[in-house]
């Protein structure tokens, strides 16, 4: 069965603070993503990934880095975490191939709270 | 921005009965797609629909899309308490590989 995990369900951090939120999915998909979920904003992409040490910028991606060594493991980087970064976070993988399988695969998400 | 939009922002119907949901979108695409979330958890791919497709089922389920007005609705039939969450339209652009999504429609279906 498709998997993709995220390595926290909930987290708090106080401002200024370096946050790692981790992504690994097992369906070996060459593209990955970190969205960020608000009320009445829907889903923002803030970066993506299409393989191993390649990034992209999504729409939003100040304030965020990303890491990607690994084919199955995708990494977003709040270097300096700030209050209005506080936020669901949404992770999720694709395969290349054009098709039905253009379709995303996401994780269960992070609660981040930033004090 | 290229962000879609759903039409209503909420619904509410009793459990048996049909819920329409609609999305509208900006620029030419690849595809549509549908997903549901359910209360403070990830997102899961409903159904896929192509530019050059104007209606398909699953289950319950049914999509059209007219690309001549830039829109799609879903259609849940004879809805179940276990519907309840948001959906979710996403487009896959011409020539892009990342797809943009809409701000959502929360369904609530009362027993």
């Amino acid at each position: 069965d498709v998997k993709v995990t995220q390595s926290s369900r909930y987290l708090v951090k106080r401002t200024g603070e370096k946050v790692f939120l981790e992504c690994v999915q097992d369906m070996d998909h060459e593209n990955m993503f970190w969205y960020r979920q608000d009320p009445g904003l829907g889903l923002r992409l803030i970066y993506f990934s299409y393989d191993v040490k390649m990034k992209e910028k999504g729409d939003i991606p100040e304030g965020y880095s990303v890491s990607r060594e690994k084919k199955e493991r995708f990494s977003l980087i709040l270097e300096s975490a700030s209050t209005n970064q506080t936020s669901m976070y949404l992770c999720a993988s694709s395969p290349l191939v054009a098709g039905e399988e253009e379709t995303q695969y996401f994780g269960p998400g992070t609660r981040l709270l930033v004090l | 921005s290229q962000q879609g939009e759903e039409d209503p922002q909420a619904l509410s119907i009793q459990e048996g009965e049909n819920a329409t949901m609609n999305c509208s979108y900006k620029t030419s695409i690849n595809n549509l797609q549908w997903y549901r979330q359910n209360s403070g958890r990830g997102l899961v791919h409903l159904i896929l629909i192509r530019s050059n497709e104007r209606e398909k089922h699953s289950g319950r389920l049914r999509v059209t899309l007219d690309t001549s007005k830039k829109s799609s609705s879903l259609l849940i039939t004879a809805s179940r308490a276990a519907d309840t969450a948001s959906y979710f339209c996403a487009t896959l652009a011409l020539g892009f590989q990342k797809l943009v999504f809409g701000t959502g429609t929360r369904l609530l279906v009362s027993p």
